[in-house]
């Protein structure tokens, strides 16, 4: 099966940087996406990673090591509109479109 | 057009009704999907067509029936629903099943069964 792990809550100031981790088990991973999803909207797509390293988007950034089963997204210079939950999701099953998300991250950012 | 539309909106539906869910992208995305998300909970996969053919159901429970007529749109047709399938139903879409460029989800239907 596929088990994903992602902290439940986290706080940060406004300005400030936050790491939010997220580490799987997954059979034929394929790669790893990164959602936002502020609360009763849709989720919305930030990042996807298929090979290890970082890939940097503006504010956020993400990283993935495949051997370690881990991955991260980094956000820089908050913002009060980053508060929301923020979705890890793998894929396996190469072509088949299997997916499977982690629970969230609910991030609040504070002044 | 980079939206995926989904109607409608809002829905509440008695155990014996019957009722649909659209959904349509103009993206040019051969890939669709269906998921299913309750509050405070992540998506869960139902359905993934591929190419218009139906590549993966999640042991989904046959009162809920996918459809894809063609490649810009993505039925689920309901019957017989339960309170508890009451939930956010969120269709996307991406260019290929492997998904590469990330989904693009639309806004849901939030579905009440009473």
């Amino acid at each position: 099966g596929q088990n994903i792990d992602q902290p439940t809550e986290m706080t940060a100031t406004e300005g400030a940087i936050v790491q939010i981790n997220c580490t799987y088990q997954t059979s034929g991973f394929n790669g790893l996406f990164w959602y936002q999803q502020h609360a009763g909207e849709a989720p919305t797509f930030l990042s996807y990673n298929v090979l290890d390293g970082l890939e940097e988007k503006g504010r956020f950034s993400s990283f993935l090591s495949r051997s370690k089963g881990y991955s991260y997204l980094l956000l820089k210079e908050l913002q009060m509109k980053d508060s929301a939950s923020y979705l890890c999701a793998v894929t396996y099953n190469t072509n088949a479109g299997k997916s499977t998300f982690g629970d969230g991250t609910t991030l609040t950012v504070k002044p | 057009d980079t939206e995926v539309t989904q109607t409608p909106k809002h829905l509440v539906m008695g155990m014996t009704n019957k009722k649909s869910l659209k959904c349509e992208q103009h993206m040019g995305h051969r890939a669709m999907y269906w998921y299913k998300q309750k509050a405070k909970k992540p998506p869960e996969l139902m359905f993934v067509y591929s190419y218009e053919k139906l590549s993966i159901n999640e042991s989904v429970p046959s009162r809920f029936s996918p459809e894809c007529p063609n490649s810009s749109l993505l039925n689920l047709h309901l019957h017989a629903l339960q309170p508890e399938d009451s939930a956010l139903y969120l269709c996307a879409s991406s260019q290929d099943a492997q998904g590469g460029y990330g989904y693009t989800f639309g806004s849901g239907t939030r579905l009440t069964v009473v």
